[in-house]
């Protein structure tokens, strides 16, 4: 089945870092991918979708400078979280759809990034 | 824009009895719906989805729901709950406007006692 892959899985780090998340689709190539966060004991929240080639279109409310989003490749999306502070301690969680699949098709979720700021 | 309602955010039940979490959307047209789970600290994995046709879906691990329009739900079921089922459930639609991105309801946490 369609896998995609979230890397790193856990990262801490001190304040004011950046920190880079990637999601890589490994055996499908997705024209769209999404960014999620997740609160602890909260609902998914989507944050961007993320377009190859384009410009991410976030959702109102995430900041486009603090959370950047570039979709390079058809199986590459990254998310850099700038300049870190503790309030955007989080699980991130991407998903992809493949290219060519209809909308009603689901995503394919990777397995989370789970960011500690220190 | 489309949304979905889980009223239950927890819920127990014994290991062997039946299981069924509640889901709701606000939609005017048949929308696309999905029912994941989520086991601590890990991702998503898909349990079934429901965008046209046969109202009752089966979904993986012995799991169903029934779309039904008069009622606006989505219910996700189960005859015969494991201990192994224990954990957060989301109801899920996508969203036109996004690129059918998925907006997802609060989340089930489910316990099974034995």
């Amino acid at each position: 089945g369609a896998v995609v892959s979230q890397h790193p899985s856990r990262v801490i780090c001190k304040s004011g870092t950046s920190v880079k998340i990637e999601c890589r689709s490994l055996d499908f190539q997705a024209t769209t991918m999404f960014w999620y966060r997740q609160f602890p004991k909260k609902s998914l929240m989507l944050m961007a979708t993320s377009n190859e080639g384009s410009k991410a279109t976030y959702e109102q409310g995430v900041e486009k400078d603090k959370f950047l989003i570039n979709h390079a490749s058809l199986t590459l999306s990254t998310l850099t979280v700038t300049s870190a502070h503790p309030e955007d301690s989080s699980f991130y969680i991407c998903s992809a759809r493949p290219q060519g699949q209809g909308q009603s098709q689901p995503q394919h979720f990777g397995d989370g990034t789970r960011l500690s700021i220190l | 824009a489309q949304s979905v309602t889980q009223p239950d955010i927890h819920i127990t039940v014994s290991e062997g009895a039946s299981l069924e979490l509640r889901c709701n959307y606000s939609y005017g047209a048949t929308p696309y719906l999905f029912w994941y789970v989520q086991s601590p600290g890990q991702g998503l994995q898909l349990l079934l989805k429901y965008f046209s046709g046969d109202t009752l879906v089966q979904g993986i691990k012995g799991f169903e729901a029934e779309f039904k329009r008069s009622q606006s739900s989505f219910n996700l079921r189960k005859p015969s709950v494991h201990w192994s089922d224990a954990a957060e459930y989301f109801c899920a639609v996508g969203v036109t406007h996004s690129g059918y991105a998925l907006n997802f309801g609060k989340g089930t946490s489910l316990l099974v006692t034995p």
